[in-house]
């Protein structure tokens, strides 16, 4: 399977725990991107790395979120001192960047979490 | 800030008929409009995808049609089908920007009935 790979599937934590997602993205993508969607909602862009680089951040993400790429290669994104609002699917997203110019983004499964 | 908006919220389409999704986007810059099909506890999928120098993009029973100056497009689910049924996302973006992160709809449920 060459697509985009996201572990865990489903996390289930107590409010207060740590929590960490991986995402292994399409091989010779070199941008990753990071969203969170909500039931009901379309997914919302938290933060995205061009190989090892993290570029930009939304607002979203608080100080408790923290993602890295090392090597440009797989991400993590973590989060500490979950809360109950951070109860979400994550998803990964990779796409080719050509010249600085990027569209396609193929997605992972994502990783539900529920914080109870 | 609501950039991209869609409709309708959910759609009901009697097998072999027609399934038309709008969506209207308000930075001009946007220069790549994907659309992206969800079912239950999967990722979504790249369906389908439009950048504004065309009018329409067909692709076997799926066609984008696109309206730079009214900033809307919409899908058109020709034939659909009970596998169809699912979640659709429109989205945008700035591919030529350093981010080329996509603004999404807020999605539309889409029931074809057998």
């Amino acid at each position: 399977d060459t697509g985009v790979s996201q572990n865990p599937r489903h996390k289930i934590t107590k409010r207060g725990q740590n929590v960490t997602f991986r995402c292994d993205p399409i091989s010779e993508h070199n941008r990753l991107y990071w969203y969170r969607q909500t039931l009901g909602q379309g997914p919302e862009f938290l933060t995205y790395f061009q190989n090892e680089a993290q570029l930009e951040k939304s607002r979203l993400l608080s100080d408790r979120f923290s993602a890295e790429r090392p090597k440009g290669s797989f991400s993590t994104l973590e989060i500490q001192r979950t809360e109950q609002g951070d109860s979400a699917m994550y998803l990964c997203a990779s796409s080719l960047a050509d010249r600085g110019r990027s569209y396609e983004q193929y997605f992972g499964p994502g990783t539900r979490l529920t914080v109870t | 800030q609501q950039q991209v908006k869609q409709s309708p919220q959910s759609l009901i389409v009697q097998k072999g008929g027609i399934s038309i999704i709008n969506c209207a986007y308000e930075n001009t810059a946007f220069d790549y409009f994907p659309w992206y099909q969800q079912f239950p506890g999967k990722g979504p999928a790249l369906l389908i995808a439009i950048r504004p120098d065309v009018s329409e993009k067909k692709e076997g029973r799926f066609t984008i049609s696109f309206n730079k100056s009214a900033k809307q497009f919409s899908l058109h689910i020709m034939d659909s089908q009970p596998g169809d049924s699912a979640t659709y996302f429109c989205a945008a973006s700035r591919g030529s920007s350093n981010t080329g992160k996509l603004i999404f709809g807020q999605g539309t449920t889409l029931q074809v009935k057998p």
